[in-house]
């Protein structure tokens, strides 16, 4: 299973590095998925095997960047000049594709940040 | 960006019902779309992936069908644990989106 840590309570305009640790000696690609208090699932970031492919939501382009370190089979989410609206439940999510295939198919149970002052 | 828009939003049903669900999408994705499941203060559950394959051991009372703009979820023979709330999710293109949700409630 995916472990997330690094949530908490961060005042606006404030960083936050979130962190999963992905078990396994595989690399694959993973992604971060929010989910804001009572609100539906939202895409953020995707980075490939070896973390030369990212992309992002443009709702956290430029503030956010999703990185990994395999050598500690984890990926992180640096998270700067935080909003309210980024106050969510965030999940990574391992991103399994190939022949249509494609899906997020192993989840971790999420950690909440919470930007409020 | 591709639009999800899933129907109902909110359904109530009873055990053993025939549930289904629908989530069409802005533009063709081919099959390229998933199905979650999701129960309060828990991570989604991924059931169906390509539209219509069944996640490894996810009971065959679920099952997906459609391909390019139009998609459904069937759940035959509801059952108390499933009641929860379900979402699509496209992964043609970036960014990958999910539809609102559909929340499947005992009648």
């Amino acid at each position: 299973q995916l472990v997330e840590s690094g949530g908490g309570l961060v005042q606006p305009g404030g960083s936050l590095r979130l962190s999963c640790v992905v078990p396994g000696s595989s690399s694959p690609s993973m992604t971060w998925v929010r989910q804001a208090p009572g609100k539906g699932l939202e895409w953020t970031s995707v980075i490939g095997a070896a973390g030369q492919y990212t992309n992002y939501a443009d709702s956290v382009k430029g503030r956010f960047t999703i990185s990994r370190d395999n050598s500690k089979s984890t990926v992180y989410l640096q998270m700067n000049s935080l909003r309210a609206e980024d106050t969510a439940v965030y999940y990574c999510a391992r991103y399994v594709w190939g022949s249509q295939n494609d899906a997020l198919d192993v989840w971790g149970r999420g950690t909440l940040v919470t930007v409020s002052s | 960006d591709i639009q999800l828009t899933q129907s109902p939003s909110f359904l109530s049903a009873s055990v053993g019902d025939r549930v289904t669900i629908t989530c069409r999408a802005s533009q063709g994705i081919d099959s390229y779309l998933a199905w979650y499941q999701q129960k309060p203060g828990k991570a989604p559950k991924l059931l169906i992936y390509a539209a219509s394959t069944l996640q490894s051991g996810v009971p065959s009372r679920f099952s997906g069908g459609g391909s390019g703009t139009e998609f459904t979820l069937t759940i035959n023979s509801l059952q108390p644990e499933d009641f929860a709330t379900y979402c699509c999710q496209q992964l043609k293109s970036y960014p990958l989106t999910f539809g609102g949700g559909t929340k499947v409630e005992i009648k």
